[in-house]
């Protein structure tokens, strides 16, 4: 079945250590994005990206880096530089860039802190 | 800026009644688009609904209809005959103008169908 695949499903992060979250799309969709979600509010955008080798900062990407080399992966490090990284992030992905299009979502990851 | 208001934290609804959840949206944008996202315990969010700011007619889909009132700037969700499955976190999502990769969220709305 087509669809976004993330993990882990659950991460823990030790202070000072980068972790990596995985978002794999077999959709062929262009553009993937990743949100943070904190208890009780909205999901924010951290970073997304139209096409390969091509990603743009969202509302709150500080202390988080991308990379996109590949169509169907779009990766998301969560630095040290993030203080507060404790939350639930989600990966999405859109077939194009059109007024209509919504957005297809992964099943999340919740990261905490030791 | 652009910001989406969900003033409904949580709300009850028998089974097989109707229920409405307010969203109400903040811009200045002439163009944009309105989307429902539904998201149960599981945290997956999944596409429910979307209205144009163009659209002429309210957006109906299955169970789902939106009542738009684009002078009050107001989206609101309506789901007729409410089932134990409706249960879940509902979000309100805005797409601006003219960057389409940016949607703002609202706050969500908890939903609880009783039986």
């Amino acid at each position: 079945d087509g669809g976004i695949t993330q993990s882990p499903k659950y991460l823990f992060r030790k202070e000072g250590q980068n972790v990596t979250l995985s978002c794999e799309q077999n959709l062929n969709h262009d553009a993937m994005y990743w949100y943070r979600q904190d208890p009780g509010q909205g999901l924010r955008l951290i970073y997304y990206s139209q096409i390969v080798n091509d990603f743009q900062k969202g509302d709150i990407a500080e202390g988080y880096s991308v990379s996109r080399e590949k169509k169907e992966s779009f990766p998301l490090t969560v630095t040290s530089a993030q203080k507060n990284p404790t939350a639930f992030y989600l990966c999405a992905s859109r077939q194009e860039v059109v007024s209509n299009q919504p957005q297809h979502f992964g099943d999340g990851t919740r990261l905490s802190i030791l | 800026a652009q910001k989406i208001t969900q003033t409904q934290p949580g709300m009850f609804v028998q089974e097989k009644e109707a229920v409405t959840l307010d969203c109400t949206y903040d811009t200045s944008d002439p163009s944009y688009g309105l989307f429902w996202y539904k998201q149960p315990s599981s945290g997956e969010m999944i596409f429910l609904i979307y209205q144009g700011s163009y659209d002429q007619q309210n957006a109906t889909e299955g169970r789902y209809s939106l009542n738009f009132q684009k002078a009050r700037k107001s989206a609101n969700l309506v789901i007729s005959a409410s089932q134990l499955g409706d249960s879940a976190m509902y979000f309100c999502a805005m797409r601006e103008q003219y960057n389409f990769n940016k949607f703002y969220f609202g706050s969500g709305t908890k939903l609880n169908v009783k039986p």
